[in-house]
């Protein structure tokens, strides 16, 4: 089935260790996603990509990098993860742009010790 | 600037009872599309329905049904004759069809307990 995967799906970092998740699809669409969600609270988004069109939201930490080498598969690296990067890290892919129903993975979570 | 508003942070009813979650939200465009997704414990954001800004017809889907109006900025979101499977943390969400945006505002979820 066409789908959007998340590995893994529970990742443990140590404080200042780089770390990073990976997100593929299969349902070829041209726009990927990263969120972060901290607990009892809405998906934030950090960045996007529309094809090899890297779009980055204002308020994402430097901390912060991603990299989408081809369609399918696109990465989250946390250079140097702190406490407060605890989270669950959510990938999404649509087809085109904004208006275009976004497709979630399961997420993966964040544990920084 | 845009927003979305879920009033409702909890909710708990009775197997079998209906409920409705609520959804506000605030835009300057003409051109808006809007989103509910379910979270349930596993984590995963599943996609319920999407409705553009011109399509206030209603729309029932098994158990669920949403009512989209206009005229007071809401998209509410009922679920008749709730089983405990619809547990889960519901987003309501809203994007606007700018060209050079990419950006899906979520409200801040009602987390739904449904007792046997």
């Amino acid at each position: 089935d066409a789908m959007v995967i998340q590995n893994p799906r529970y990742q443990v970092t140590q404080f200042g260790k780089p770390v990073t998740l990976s997100c593929s699809q299969t349902l070829n669409h041209n726009v990927m996603y990263w969120y972060q969600q901290k607990s009892s609270q809405a998906p934030k988004l950090l960045f996007h990509y529309y094809d090899k069109d890297f779009n980055n939201e204002a308020d994402t930490p430097d901390n912060f990098q991603s990299r989408r080498p081809n369609t399918s598969f696109c990465f989250l690296d946390i250079r140097s993860p702190g406490l407060g990067d605890a989270a669950m890290y959510l990938c999404a892919t649509s087809r085109n742009r904004l208006e275009e129903t976004q497709y979630f993975g399961p997420g993966t979570r964040l544990l920084v010790l | 600037a845009q927003k979305v508003t879920q009033a409702q942070t909890e909710i708990s009813v009775v197997e079998k009872e209906d409920v409705t979650l609520d959804c506000v939200y605030e835009t300057r465009d003409t051109t808006y599309y809007l989103f509910w997704y379910k979270q349930p414990p596993s984590g995963e954001l599943v996609f319920l329905i999407r409705r553009n800004s011109f399509d206030e017809q209603n729309e029932i889907s098994g158990r669920y049904s949403w009512n989209f109006q206009k005229s007071t900025s809401s998209f509410n979101f009922t679920i008749t004759a709730s089983q405990v499977v619809d547990s889960a943390v519901y987003f309501c969400a809203l994007s606007e069809a700018q060209e050079s945006a990419s950006k899906i505002i979520f409200g801040s979820g009602t987390r739904l307990s449904i007792r046997p």
